[in-house]
């Protein structure tokens, strides 16, 4: 069946350094894939999402590239504000079998950054 | 409306009860969708429906679970004989069509005591 591993946190970084969260995926056919993040008592929110192989997502400086070859979709941010600090979840539909519709999360990673 | 609404937000419910979590999606959304997040288990898929209709309960863990939508709008996920469980945050989320990016609604808090 469909996986996703994500990195296990908790990450803890300082304000403006580099962020990787890495993801690979296992799917049966030809998924698409996301990050949503979750701030403390939130709902998840899409942050990005890529189709198709070599697709960049990006949003809010975060961003992530489709990687076919490798199984990956690692989500990154070159400077990192106190504000980013949430939960980050990788996940994603696969389109083969008529159920595109149904997401596959990871584990989530909890990202905090300190001022 | 501008988002997805669940209420209540938490619920603390003694075991054995029964409990009703609601889910108003975004006006339009023909799609919705259920999905609980527990510490163990991370985010599952519950259930699938386009319109009144659920093509997809194959996440609902037991026959104590059950959900319907009504009017193409709200939807109701019940949790019969409620067990510990069962404690976990439950999510409502809706597209406008199936995986064109979901809209999450913050969750019922389901705390079985």
């Amino acid at each position: 069946g469909d996986s996703v591993t994500q990195m296990e946190g908790p990450v803890t970084l300082s304000e403006e350094a580099f962020l990787t969260i890495n993801c690979t995926y296992t799917a049966t056919g030809y998924p698409s894939l996301f990050w949503y993040v979750q701030y403390p008592g939130e709902g998840l929110q899409l942050l990005l999402k890529a189709t198709k192989a070599d697709d960049k997502g990006s949003n809010k400086g975060f961003e992530a590239t489709y990687r076919k070859e490798t199984t990956s979709f690692h989500l990154e941010k070159g400077s990192v504000q106190v504000s980013d600090s949430a939960v980050y979840f990788c996940a994603l539909s696969d389109r083969s079998g008529g159920s595109n519709y149904k997401l596959t999360f990871g584990k989530g990673t909890l990202l905090t950054v300190n001022p | 409306g501008a988002g997805v609404s669940q209420s209540p937000s938490n619920k603390v419910t003694e075991k054995g009860k029964d409990v009703e979590l609601r889910c108003d999606p975004i006006s339009g959304h023909t799609a919705l969708y259920w999905y609980r997040q527990s510490l163990g288990q991370g985010l599952e898929f519950l259930i699938y429906f386009q319109g009144n209709s659920a093509p997809d309960k194959s996440g609902l863990p037991s026959d104590r679970f059950s959900a319907e939508r009504t009017g193409g709008s709200v939807s109701t996920l019940t949790i019969q004989r409620t067990q510990q469980e069962d404690s976990a945050v439950y999510l409502c989320a809706s597209s406008y069509r199936d995986n064109h990016g979901y809209t999450f609604g913050s969750g019922t808090r389901l705390t079985v005591v």
